[in-house]
């Protein structure tokens, strides 16, 4: 069955460095997602993707913050200056359609940012 | 701004035991409701997804529950099975924009 797949699985860097997390979300998907998780804490959402843009961010997204869908297969996030409290697992998700139609959101196994 | 509340946060019960877990949202404005399951360490599974005109959705041994008037989903793993050691995460996308909320999951483990 087809999987989003997330690279690295962990990633370790100090403070204030530049990290980018990569995505390869399923073949003819066609809206991407963000979602982090703090440990100990519920998933939350981040940034939604569409048709070479951001179709909507929450208030965590700043300008530290970037995503990118540099080919027709990978689907990256970048965070500029890395802090303390982006320690947290990162899941990529997408799905046929929007979430909230019938196409279920689905996610890869996530990478394990860890901020020194 | 939507709530959702998972309860009990943890919960063991011997194989063969039916499971019940509870989901909440308090803003019944929804659009879908999705069960997840998330392994230690790993990504998140889609379990069963309903929409909000549904009351429920079956999976094998899953079956899931809507009542979106009252604010609660509630899913039911019919005679466990140590496999099914997990935490389960319900999430609620709203009507009027595309991000899940998230519960905090309820962690199930079966005894052997």
């Amino acid at each position: 069955e087809p999987e989003v797949t997330q690279t690295p699985s962990h990633q370790v860097t100090q403070m204030g460095q530049e990290v980018i997390l990569r995505c390869v979300p399923i073949s003819n998907h066609l809206y991407f997602y963000w979602y982090r998780q703090i440990l100990g804490q519920k998933v939350e959402f981040l940034v939604s993707f569409y048709n070479n843009e951001i179709s909507e961010k929450s208030e965590i997204f700043d300008d530290q913050f970037s995503v990118e869908r540099p080919d027709g297969s990978n689907f990256t996030l970048k965070i500029r200056s890395t802090k303390l409290e982006d320690s947290a697992m990162y899941f990529c998700a997408s799905s046929t359609r929007f979430v909230g139609s019938t196409s279920p959101l689905h996610f890869g196994n996530g990478t394990r940012l860890t901020v020194t | 701004k939507q709530e959702v509340t998972q309860i009990p946060a943890a919960l063991s019960v011997p194989e063969g035991e039916n499971l019940v877990l509870n989901c909440s949202f308090t803003d019944s404005a929804i659009y879908n409701l999705q069960w997840f399951r998330q392994d230690p360490g790993k990504g998140l599974t889609s379990l069963l997804l309903i929409q909000s005109s549904q009351r429920e959705q079956t999976s094998g041994r899953l079956n899931a529950s809507l009542d979106k008037s009252s604010g609660r989903s509630t899913l039911y793993i019919a005679a466990s099975q140590p496999g099914d050691s997990a935490t389960y995460l319900c999430a609620v996308r709203p009507s009027n924009d595309y991000k899940l909320s998230f519960g905090a999951g309820t962690t199930v483990t079966v005894r052997a």
